[in-house]
Protein backbone atom coordinates (compact mmCIF):
# COMPACT_ATOMS: atom_id res chain seq x y z
CA UNK A 1 0.00 0.00 0.00
CA UNK A 2 1.48 3.72 -0.98
CA UNK A 3 1.97 5.46 2.29
CA UNK A 4 0.75 8.86 0.46
CA UNK A 5 -2.33 8.53 -1.35
CA UNK A 6 -3.32 11.27 -3.97
CA UNK A 7 -6.88 11.80 -5.17
CA UNK A 8 -8.39 12.36 -7.80
CA UNK A 9 -5.86 10.97 -10.52
CA UNK A 10 -6.63 13.53 -12.45
CA UNK A 11 -9.40 16.94 -12.80
CA UNK A 12 -10.75 19.55 -15.02
CA UNK A 13 -11.21 23.05 -14.48
CA UNK A 14 -12.58 25.72 -16.32
CA UNK A 15 -10.32 28.48 -16.54
CA UNK A 16 -10.78 30.92 -13.92
CA UNK A 17 -12.72 28.08 -11.41
CA UNK A 18 -11.01 26.07 -8.23
CA UNK A 19 -8.80 23.27 -8.05
CA UNK A 20 -9.13 20.86 -5.26
CA UNK A 21 -6.73 18.15 -4.78
CA UNK A 22 -6.35 15.74 -1.73
CA UNK A 23 -3.82 13.57 -0.19
CA UNK A 24 -3.86 11.29 2.51
CA UNK A 25 -1.05 9.54 4.65
CA UNK A 26 -0.80 5.95 6.64
CA UNK A 27 2.11 6.57 8.39
CA UNK A 28 1.83 8.85 11.36
CA UNK A 29 5.32 9.41 11.80
CA UNK A 30 4.87 11.77 8.41
CA UNK A 31 5.02 15.47 10.13
CA UNK A 32 5.60 17.14 7.08
CA UNK A 33 4.27 18.00 3.94
CA UNK A 34 4.84 19.56 0.17
CA UNK A 35 3.00 20.28 -2.78
CA UNK A 36 5.21 19.67 -6.39
CA UNK A 37 4.15 21.00 -9.61
CA UNK A 38 5.69 19.13 -12.61
CA UNK A 39 5.09 20.67 -15.82
CA UNK A 40 5.87 17.95 -18.59
CA UNK A 41 9.44 17.34 -19.73
CA UNK A 42 10.70 19.19 -16.47
CA UNK A 43 11.49 18.35 -12.81
CA UNK A 44 8.89 18.54 -9.92
CA UNK A 45 9.39 22.16 -8.64
CA UNK A 46 7.88 22.85 -5.23
CA UNK A 47 4.95 24.69 -4.72
CA UNK A 48 4.30 25.35 -1.25
CA UNK A 49 5.26 23.21 2.02
CA UNK A 50 2.98 23.43 5.15
CA UNK A 51 4.34 21.75 8.39
CA UNK A 52 1.35 22.82 10.92
CA UNK A 53 -2.33 22.40 11.41
CA UNK A 54 -4.07 24.82 9.39
CA UNK A 55 -4.41 26.83 5.96
CA UNK A 56 -1.18 28.07 4.78
CA UNK A 57 -1.82 30.82 1.43
CA UNK A 58 0.08 31.72 -0.95
CA UNK A 59 -0.74 33.54 -4.12
CA UNK A 60 -3.43 31.54 -5.61
CA UNK A 61 -2.84 28.43 -3.91
CA UNK A 62 -3.76 27.54 -0.25
CA UNK A 63 -2.90 24.43 1.89
CA UNK A 64 -4.81 22.56 4.46
CA UNK A 65 -3.16 20.59 6.68
CA UNK A 66 -4.97 18.10 9.27
CA UNK A 67 -2.10 16.26 11.11
CA UNK A 68 -5.16 14.04 13.33
CA UNK A 69 -6.58 12.68 9.80
CA UNK A 70 -2.99 12.64 7.94
CA UNK A 71 -5.02 14.68 5.20
CA UNK A 72 -3.22 17.56 3.42
CA UNK A 73 -5.09 19.40 0.69
CA UNK A 74 -4.70 22.04 -2.15
CA UNK A 75 -6.44 24.70 -3.29
CA UNK A 76 -5.69 26.43 -6.56
CA UNK A 77 -7.84 29.55 -7.06
CA UNK A 78 -8.70 31.79 -10.41
CA UNK A 79 -7.14 28.49 -12.37
CA UNK A 80 -5.16 29.26 -15.13
CA UNK A 81 -4.16 27.40 -18.49
CA UNK A 82 -0.32 27.56 -17.39
CA UNK A 83 -1.59 25.49 -13.87
CA UNK A 84 -1.84 22.42 -15.94
CA UNK A 85 0.50 20.05 -14.81
CA UNK A 86 0.71 16.97 -12.27
CA UNK A 87 0.75 17.56 -8.67
CA UNK A 88 2.54 16.09 -5.98
CA UNK A 89 1.74 15.36 -2.51
CA UNK A 90 5.03 14.70 -0.51
CA UNK A 91 5.60 13.71 3.15
CA UNK A 92 8.33 13.43 5.61
CA UNK A 93 9.43 12.26 8.34
CA UNK A 94 11.36 14.39 11.28
CA UNK A 95 14.97 14.60 11.07
CA UNK A 96 17.35 15.58 8.57
CA UNK A 97 18.33 12.00 7.34
CA UNK A 98 14.72 11.37 5.75
CA UNK A 99 14.43 11.66 2.12
CA UNK A 100 10.38 12.83 0.17
CA UNK A 101 7.81 10.43 0.07
CA UNK A 102 5.72 11.18 -3.34
CA UNK A 103 1.97 10.41 -4.14
CA UNK A 104 1.13 8.93 -7.23
CA UNK A 105 0.00 12.30 -8.83
CA UNK A 106 -3.19 14.26 -9.90
CA UNK A 107 -3.13 15.38 -13.47
CA UNK A 108 -4.64 19.17 -13.41
CA UNK A 109 -6.34 20.21 -16.67
CA UNK A 110 -7.37 23.92 -17.11
CA UNK A 111 -9.69 24.25 -19.84
CA UNK A 112 -9.64 27.70 -22.07
CA UNK B 1 17.54 31.43 -6.27
CA UNK B 2 17.83 27.63 -5.70
CA UNK B 3 18.79 25.51 -8.94
CA UNK B 4 19.55 22.08 -9.72
CA UNK B 5 21.03 21.22 -12.72
CA UNK B 6 21.44 17.79 -14.80
CA UNK B 7 23.23 16.34 -17.57
CA UNK B 8 22.62 14.77 -19.65
CA UNK B 9 18.86 15.84 -20.36
CA UNK B 10 18.52 12.38 -22.64
CA UNK B 11 20.80 9.60 -22.73
CA UNK B 12 20.48 6.15 -24.76
CA UNK B 13 22.60 3.27 -23.78
CA UNK B 14 22.42 -0.49 -25.68
CA UNK B 15 21.83 -3.75 -22.56
CA UNK B 16 24.28 -4.09 -20.11
CA UNK B 17 25.96 -1.34 -20.73
CA UNK B 18 26.30 1.56 -17.77
CA UNK B 19 26.00 5.28 -17.93
CA UNK B 20 26.75 8.34 -15.76
CA UNK B 21 24.84 10.96 -14.33
CA UNK B 22 25.44 14.17 -13.08
CA UNK B 23 23.87 16.67 -10.68
CA UNK B 24 24.69 20.46 -9.83
CA UNK B 25 23.61 22.44 -6.96
CA UNK B 26 23.76 26.64 -7.69
CA UNK B 27 23.37 28.95 -5.03
CA UNK B 28 22.54 26.87 -2.33
CA UNK B 29 24.95 24.27 -0.41
CA UNK B 30 23.64 20.73 -1.41
CA UNK B 31 24.12 19.13 2.24
CA UNK B 32 21.67 16.12 1.35
CA UNK B 33 21.32 14.80 -2.17
CA UNK B 34 18.34 12.42 -3.11
CA UNK B 35 18.12 10.01 -6.13
CA UNK B 36 14.58 9.36 -7.60
CA UNK B 37 13.77 7.44 -10.52
CA UNK B 38 10.03 8.32 -11.80
CA UNK B 39 8.62 5.37 -14.05
CA UNK B 40 6.95 6.11 -16.89
CA UNK B 41 3.35 6.09 -15.02
CA UNK B 42 4.91 9.07 -13.23
CA UNK B 43 5.39 7.40 -9.79
CA UNK B 44 8.43 7.90 -8.17
CA UNK B 45 10.82 5.66 -6.76
CA UNK B 46 13.88 6.75 -4.01
CA UNK B 47 16.76 5.17 -5.16
CA UNK B 48 19.04 6.54 -2.44
CA UNK B 49 19.40 9.58 0.29
CA UNK B 50 23.15 11.12 0.65
CA UNK B 51 24.05 13.40 3.51
CA UNK B 52 27.47 15.15 3.71
CA UNK B 53 29.63 13.14 6.47
CA UNK B 54 27.23 10.25 6.71
CA UNK B 55 27.02 7.20 4.62
CA UNK B 56 24.76 6.99 1.46
CA UNK B 57 21.69 5.48 2.54
CA UNK B 58 19.59 3.10 -0.53
CA UNK B 59 16.55 2.42 -0.46
CA UNK B 60 15.25 -1.34 -0.75
CA UNK B 61 15.89 -2.99 -4.25
CA UNK B 62 18.45 -0.30 -4.92
CA UNK B 63 22.40 -1.08 -4.41
CA UNK B 64 25.45 0.65 -4.32
CA UNK B 65 26.56 -2.51 -6.67
CA UNK B 66 24.02 -1.46 -9.16
CA UNK B 67 23.83 2.52 -8.73
CA UNK B 68 26.74 3.94 -7.00
CA UNK B 69 26.84 7.19 -5.84
CA UNK B 70 29.20 10.11 -5.32
CA UNK B 71 28.30 13.38 -3.23
CA UNK B 72 32.04 14.61 -3.17
CA UNK B 73 31.34 18.55 -2.43
CA UNK B 74 28.10 20.99 -1.70
CA UNK B 75 27.16 21.68 -5.09
CA UNK B 76 27.76 17.98 -7.22
CA UNK B 77 26.80 14.62 -7.13
CA UNK B 78 27.09 11.64 -9.67
CA UNK B 79 25.10 8.59 -9.78
CA UNK B 80 25.95 5.43 -12.39
CA UNK B 81 23.39 2.91 -13.78
CA UNK B 82 25.75 -0.59 -13.77
CA UNK B 83 24.68 -3.09 -16.40
CA UNK B 84 22.12 -1.23 -17.48
CA UNK B 85 18.67 -3.23 -19.08
CA UNK B 86 15.16 -2.15 -19.44
CA UNK B 87 13.59 -2.04 -16.48
CA UNK B 88 16.24 0.37 -15.43
CA UNK B 89 14.29 3.03 -18.17
CA UNK B 90 13.26 6.33 -16.60
CA UNK B 91 13.87 9.55 -15.65
CA UNK B 92 16.50 9.98 -13.03
CA UNK B 93 15.77 13.11 -10.48
CA UNK B 94 18.19 14.68 -8.23
CA UNK B 95 16.89 16.23 -5.78
CA UNK B 96 18.99 18.45 -3.25
CA UNK B 97 18.52 20.50 -0.02
CA UNK B 98 20.99 22.85 2.21
CA UNK B 99 20.55 22.93 5.79
CA UNK B 100 22.33 21.35 8.35
CA UNK B 101 22.24 17.60 10.25
CA UNK B 102 19.46 17.51 12.61
CA UNK B 103 15.70 18.34 12.57
CA UNK B 104 15.09 19.81 9.24
CA UNK B 105 12.68 20.33 6.98
CA UNK B 106 13.82 22.22 3.78
CA UNK B 107 12.85 22.07 0.35
CA UNK B 108 14.32 19.73 -1.81
CA UNK B 109 15.22 21.28 -5.13
CA UNK B 110 14.95 19.55 -8.52
CA UNK B 111 16.61 19.23 -11.25
CA UNK B 112 15.29 18.53 -14.59
CA UNK B 113 15.95 15.13 -15.00
CA UNK B 114 18.19 12.78 -17.27
CA UNK B 115 15.77 10.16 -18.93
CA UNK B 116 17.40 7.37 -19.83
CA UNK B 117 16.40 4.84 -22.66
CA UNK B 118 17.71 1.10 -23.16
CA UNK B 119 18.17 -0.46 -26.15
Amino acid sequence: QQKVQQSPESLSVPEGGMASLNCTSSDRNFQYFWWYRQHSGEGPKALMSIFSDGDKKEGRFTAHLNKASLHVSLHIRDSQPSDSALYFCAAKQTGFASALTFGSGTKVIVLP
Amino acid sequence: GALVYQYPRRTICKSGTSMRMECQAVGFQATSVAWYRQSPQKTFELIALSTVNSAIKYEQNFTQEKFPISHPNLSFSSMTVLNAYLEDRGLYLCGAREGVPGPSQNTLYFGAGTRLSVL
